[in-house]
Formats: structure tokens, sequence, C-alpha cells
């Protein structure tokens, strides 16, 4: 069926390097996709988004890169620091459906000082 | 701006037992979501209501799971009886005209 997943459940980076959090979808036509960050006992909160006519979008030390031959979208922390431990999730946002979420399974980055 | 507010943030109950959530949104955001997130996984869209009327509620268990937003702001979501895979952090969320979805801190469900 149609999916949202991660490559990786976990992910352990220094503080001060770059983190990489990958992410692919199964549907072809899904065109709108957001990356949210959840802290221990908070509910996700908007990172950054990106729509199917862009490649790349640069927030505050994000990067949000979408490959749609491939299937596949990535978000790149600059200078990885101890606040950015969290789960993040890539989420496809069926805008046509209300703008219903559907959420991959996370990954858990780990920042060590 | 006061963000979407949920209460218990914590429940413990026995299997067959029945629990109630409860979810105020931001103020003015007609859209309101709930969702199931089990331990390990993302968020799972249980129901969508647009002001007091249901748009989508077709992930909703509905011999045990109900919802109801019965004045277009305040919703309650409600498991009657509960079974052991019924725990899970319930998520309340709720979005701007623009789309951009907001959500509370969780109701964390133990059913022993």
């Amino acid at each position: 069926g149609e999916s949202v997943g991660l490559h990786l459940p976990t992910l352990s980076v220094q503080e001060g390097d770059n983190s990489i959090i990958n992410c692919a979808y199964s549907n072809s036509a899904s065109d709108y996709f957001i990356w949210y960050k959840q802290e221990s006992g908070k509910g996700p909160q908007f990172i950054i988004d990106i729509r199917s006519n862009m490649d790349k979008r640069q927030g505050q030390r994000v990067t949000v890169l979408l490959n749609k031959t491939v299937k596949h979208l990535s978000l790149q922390i600059a200078a990885t620091q101890p606040g950015d431990s969290a789960v993040y999730f890539c989420a496809e946002n069926r805008w046509n459906q209300g703008g219903k979420l559907i959420f991959g399974q996370g990954t858990e980055l780990s920042v060590k000082p | 701006e006061a963000g979407v507010a949920q209460s218990p943030r914590y429940k413990i109950i026995e299997k067959r037992q029945s629990v109630a959530f409860w979810c105020n949104p931001i103020s003015g955001h007609a859209t309101l979501y709930w969702y199931q997130q089990i331990l390990g996984q993302g968020p799972k869209l249980l129901i969508q209501f647009q002001n007091n009327g249901v748009v989508d509620d077709s992930q909703l268990p509905k011999d045990r799971f109900s919802a109801e937003r019965l004045k277009g702001v305040d919703s309650t979501l409600k498991i009657q009886p509960a079974k052991l895979e019924d725990s899970a952090v319930y998520l309340c969320a709720s979005r701007t005209p623009e789309g951009e979805q907001f959500f509370g801190p969780g109701t964390r469900l133990t059913v022993l």
C-alpha cells in the first residue's frame, strides 16, 4: 500500500557535525511533504515543508531535499546541537484529503556532546 | 498564542474499562484531528472534524472508539471498552486556514 518510511530508526552524531535523516515514499502522486520534530512528552512540531515543484528548501540550519525520481527526501541539520535530540518524522500532507498527515516510522537522533 | 490543550496527560486503566480524552484546539481553528501514536511509530489519523462535522473517520475503530465536537470547538475522544492494544499516545491537532497543523502534548494511555 501507499506509505512513507524512514531508512534508519536511530542516528547518533557528535555535537557540531551535520546530520542527515532520510525518508522514502511509495506514491509517485505525493506532492507535499513535511518534516516534524518530536521531543519526549510533546507533540510533533513543524520543522520545514517542501512541495513537489521544488527540489530543495532551506530554513534556519535545516535543509530538505526532494528527489522525485527515486521517491526520496532527506532532512539535513547543520551544526547539530544537543537541543536537536529528538525523534524526526517525515509526513505526507494529503492536502486534497482534508490535510491529513501520513507519517513515517521516525528516526531518533541522539547528539553526543 | 495558546497552543492545543489536552487532558489528562496520563491515564492508566484496566482492559474493558472506559476512558475519555479532551482537546481544546487553538482559537479559530475549524479543523481538528485525533491521531493515535503507538510506541515507536508515527502518529496515525483516527478522525478529522471540520467545525462540528466529521470529514474522515475511516481509520477509527467504531466498535469501541467514538469522538464528538458538538459545538465545533472542544472535542472528546472515548474508548469503550479499552483493549491492551489501545495503549498509545493520543494526539490532538488543529489546523490553520493555510494548512499548518499544530499538535497538543498528547494523552498517554496505558491499558493493563
